[in-house]
Formats: C-alpha cells, sequence, structure tokens
C-alpha cells in the first residue's frame, strides 16, 4: 500500500527561477495538502486541493499556486524563488473533512541559492 | 486565530524513562482534532495519535497517550518506556473543522533526545 510520494527529494534552484514539487497522494485519498517547514520550525499551511480545485489557502503569497489532476496528484509550483522559500515542503493526502487522519510524504527539500 | 503552542524547545530523557511533552491551544470553536506526529530527520510526518474534542476517553495507542484537559486547553502526549529510535522532533498539531475546514496547524514543535 503505497503512502503520499512527493519528488523530487532535494533540489537546488537559484533566486528568480521557478520551481514545480510533485505529490502523489495514498491510495482512496481524494484530498491534497500543501505545507511549507522551514527550518527549526513547524509546518505552515500553503493550500488545500480537492476536486482539482484550490479549497483553503494559507498566507502565501500568489507566487505560491497549485494543481490538482483527475487521479487526484497534485503539483506545487513557486514562481520568482526567495531566498526565503528555502525549505522543506510536505505533502499530505486524506479524505475530505479529514475522517481518515492525515498521511504526510517525506517531503521535498529546497534551497534556494 | 487559533494557536498551538508547545513550550519546550528541546528535552534530554533516560532510555526506558516516560517523557511528556506539552501542548497548548486557544480557540473558541467547539468543534476540533488534536493530533501529535514525530518528525525524524528523514522528514516524513509520522502520525502517532488523534483526540478528537468531543471525545469522552483520552487516547491511547500503544506507548503513547494523550492527556487532554479541555477546560485548559492542553493535550499533553505521554510516551511510556522511551527508546532510542524515540528521539525527534514531535509536533502538536489541530484541525478546527468549523473555523478552518480541515487544515492542520501546528505548534512550534519539541525536539526530544533519548540517552542510553
Amino acid at each position: 500500500d503505497a503512502g503520499v510520494t512527493q519528488s523530487p527529494t532535494h533540489l537546488i534552484k537559484t533566486r528568480g527561477q521557478q520551481v514545480t514539487l510533485r505529490c502523489s497522494p495514498k491510495s482512496g485519498h481524494d484530498t491534497v495538502s500543501w505545507y511549507q517547514q522551514a527550518l527549526g520550525q513547524g509546518p505552515q499551511f500553503i493550500f488545500q486541493y480537492y476536486e482539482e480545485e484550490e479549497r483553503q489557502r494559507g498566507n502565501f503569497p500568489d507566487r505560491f499556486s497549485g494543481h490538482q489532476f483527475p487521479n487526484y496528484s497534485s503539483e506545487l509550483n513557486v514562481n520568482a524563488l526567495l531566498l526565503g522559500d528555502s525549505a522543506l515542503y510536505l505533502c499530505a493526502s486524506s479524505l475530505v473533512g479529514g475522517a481518515d487522519g492525515y498521511t504526510f510524504g517525506s517531503g521535498t527539500r529546497l534551497t534556494v541559492v | 486565530a487559533q494557536k498551538i503552542t508547545q513550550t519546550q524547545p528541546g528535552m534530554f530523557v533516560q532510555e526506558k524513562e516516560a517523557v511528556t511533552l506539552d501542548c497548548t491551544y486557544d480557540t473558541s470553536d467547539p468543534s476540533y482534532g488534536l493530533f501529535w506526529y514525530k518528525q525524524p530527520s528523514s522528514g516524513e510526518m509520522i502520525f502517532l495519535i488523534y483526540q478528537g474534542s468531543y471525545d469522552q476517553q483520552n487516547a491511547t495507542e500503544g506507548r503513547y497517550s494523550l492527556n487532554f484537559q479541555k477546560a485548559r486547553k492542553s493535550a499533553n502526549l505521554v510516551i511510556s518506556a522511551s527508546q532510542l529510535g524515540d528521539s525527534a522532533m514531535y509536533f502538536c498539531a489541530m484541525t478546527f473543522y468549523k473555523a478552518a475546514g480541515n487544515k492542520l496547524t501546528f505548534g512550534g514543535g519539541t525536539r526530544v533526545l533519548v540517552k542510553p
């Protein structure tokens, strides 16, 4: 039973570039949420996708955008990268409403230089 | 706004002893769920235990138990018989079902180091 799969595991980008992170949810889950975790801090909610639409959004600028595909997988895109975007990006999948709990992937560690 | 506070940035515990990790929260929402996650150095968030705000009994999962004091708005995690593999970051997180949908709000975490 595959859990949540994220790719790539590590990424190094230059300021001003754009990046796309990918997430495949746990089998049977239909909702995907993205979190940003800066070093030494707790994860911060970026946004959540359900039925291919953004359902909720945290306090992140429009440079952060996403997409959910018909197979429930999701992408997180960040444009015009800043040094402060360096973080661990975690994807969590769940059933709508969270009834089955939240399953996290191992994350993508993004370094912006 | 809802807020989760973990006041212990780090702590040492002797192997085989119990450890209590503190978590307090601030909300006026009557409907919420509480989670504890373990995050080893690999980065993955590993689910440990869940408690709903309307649950009458404190949750227990193996060596993990939750000391849920609703009136005091605290939800402390107790790990019994600590093992070396318990060394990790531990996060308290909550879902506020009415006010904020089902996103998770996390505390700042507590780093636990188990000594042999």
